[in-house]
């Protein structure tokens, strides 16, 4: 599977814009980027996703690069509700193994 | 919220004792997986299915055996618990494509004493 790197912590304040990044220097180009993050005492909860393009949802931007060699979670404003583990992780397309694989992720911190 | 759910929350166990996990799910989605998750190590795939009946092994499967004999429940099996089983335990669960989401549960956190 190919793998993702992630810083294991970063600090924001709040209302302020955060980017998470992610290295991801394997993937194939039938690789899917997921983000899934994960507040405090539960379980995961899927953020954004895609392939190429950048995305927008209610959550969360996605900016991925141009040889898709990395990703960059962006939260355009920073709220103390935001402060979780950040995964970013990759699922491909191009085969029949549909594991789900986790890497530690990065602990984002909202100061007030 | 997706239909998914962990029984029991819970549990404290004594080592050596058999322990089953259930998952869940009112999604009729095709996948489920385990994991478990303990400090410093994130989420960890135990066991995951891709279809009933249809298992295969995650990163740490050593001691957990599961069971998929209808879509809507997978157990998680720990034949005789040890203390290094200690952990949280999520399922998770996913359609069809790797674009689509996967839905967590909320935990069971087991205890082996």
């Amino acid at each position: 599977d190919a793998k993702t790197t992630q810083p294991n912590s970063m600090e924001s304040n709040e209302e302020e814009p955060v980017h998470l990044p992610c290295n991801h220097s394997t993937i194939s180009g039938t690789d899917y980027i997921h983000w899934y993050r994960q507040l405090p005492s539960q379980g995961p909860e899927y953020v954004i996703h895609g392939l190429t393009s950048n995305v927008n949802n209610r959550m969360a931007s996605l900016a991925i690069a141009e040889d898709r060699k990395s990703s960059t979670l962006i939260l355009h404003r920073a709220t103390l509700r935001d402060a979780a583990v950040y995964y970013c992780i990759l699922r491909d397309s191009g085969g029949s193994n549909y594991k789900l694989t986790f890497g530690k992720g990065t602990l984002l911190t909202v100061n007030p | 919220d997706a239909g998914i759910t962990q029984s029991p929350r819970h549990k404290v166990t004594e080592t050596g004792t058999p322990v089953t996990l259930r998952c869940h799910q009112t999604e009729n989605h095709r996948y489920m997986y385990w994991y478990r998750q303990d400090p410093g190590h994130g989420l960890r795939l135990i066991h995951y299915s891709y279809g009933v009946k249809d298992t295969d092994k995650g990163e740490v499967s050593d001691g957990y055996s599961v069971s998929r004999s209808k879509t809507e429940d997978f157990l998680l099996t720990l034949e005789s618990a040890t203390s290094s089983q200690t952990s949280v335990y999520f399922c998770a669960i996913s359609g069809q494509g790797v674009w689509t989401e996967a839905f967590f549960g909320q935990g069971t956190r087991l205890t082996v004493v």
